[in-house]
């Protein structure tokens, strides 16, 4: 079975700080994806950022950065300098190659609100 | 603009309606994915297709039922719906394979009430 845990549902974040959004995971699978995606409240899910198991180097996407520690596994998303736009809800997912029929597997949400 | 293309945005009907809702892409993406999602809560899996083949029904209801014509086409017909069932629906689609590589890509969702 594969499982994501976000532990903090609501963040706050004054404008221009970084903040980072904690996601850990449990899989069996050998070779699996981590994704993290952005859902304004217009509700519309946007692709973020993707780390691959295998990847020996962190994922970065301009302001996005994945600290991706596998050992620990835990694939925490960090926003550098937030902007007004980031506030929105933020979904951890993986999926497996071989588990779970290829089926992606979302934690909880946080909810990020960025301060003026 | 989004790439998954979903119709309409707003939907509301009463539980003896026959509705439909659309789903469109054009990127040579061959899975294509319904997900229903409550507000402040991770969309659930409906249903998938594959090459334009289900592969995945998560044991949902019969009022619901997908339809994939083709491989850029996806529709989720809906009838005597329950008010439980107003959501937020959502259409996504992936490369395709199971590779866990495979991005998925939203559309906009359809936000359904039932009455």
């Amino acid at each position: 079975a594969q499982k994501i845990t976000q532990t903090q549902p609501g963040m706050f974040v004054q404008e221009k700080e970084a903040v980072t959004l904690d996601c850990t995971y449990d899989t069996s699978d050998p070779s699996y994806g981590l994704f993290w995606y952005k859902q304004p409240s217009s509700g519309e899910m946007i692709f973020l950022i993707y780390q691959g198991s295998y990847d020996q180097q962190n994922a970065t996407e301009g302001r996005y950065s994945l600290n991706f520690q596998k050992a620990r596994k835990s694939a925490n998303l960090v926003i550098s300098a937030s902007q007004l736009g980031d506030s929105a809800m933020y979904f951890c997912a993986m999926k497996g190659r071989y588990t779970n029929a290829g089926k992606s597997t979302f934690g909880d949400g946080t909810t990020l609100t960025v301060k003026p | 603009d989004t790439e998954v293309t979903q119709t309409p945005k707003h939907l509301v009907m009463g539980m003896t309606n026959k509705k439909s809702l659309k789903c469109e892409q054009h990127m040579g993406h061959r899975a294509m994915y319904w997900y229903k999602q409550k507000a402040k809560k991770p969309p659930e899996l409906m249903f998938v297709y594959s090459y334009e083949k289900l592969s995945i029904n998560e044991s949902v209801p019969s009022r619901f039922s997908p339809e994939c014509p083709n491989s850029s086409l996806l529709n989720l017909h809906l009838h005597a719906l329950q008010p439980e069932d107003s959501a937020l629906y959502l259409c996504a689609s992936s490369p395709g394979g199971y590779s866990g590589a495979n991005v998925l890509t939203f559309g906009a969702g359809s936000r359904l009430t039932v009455l």
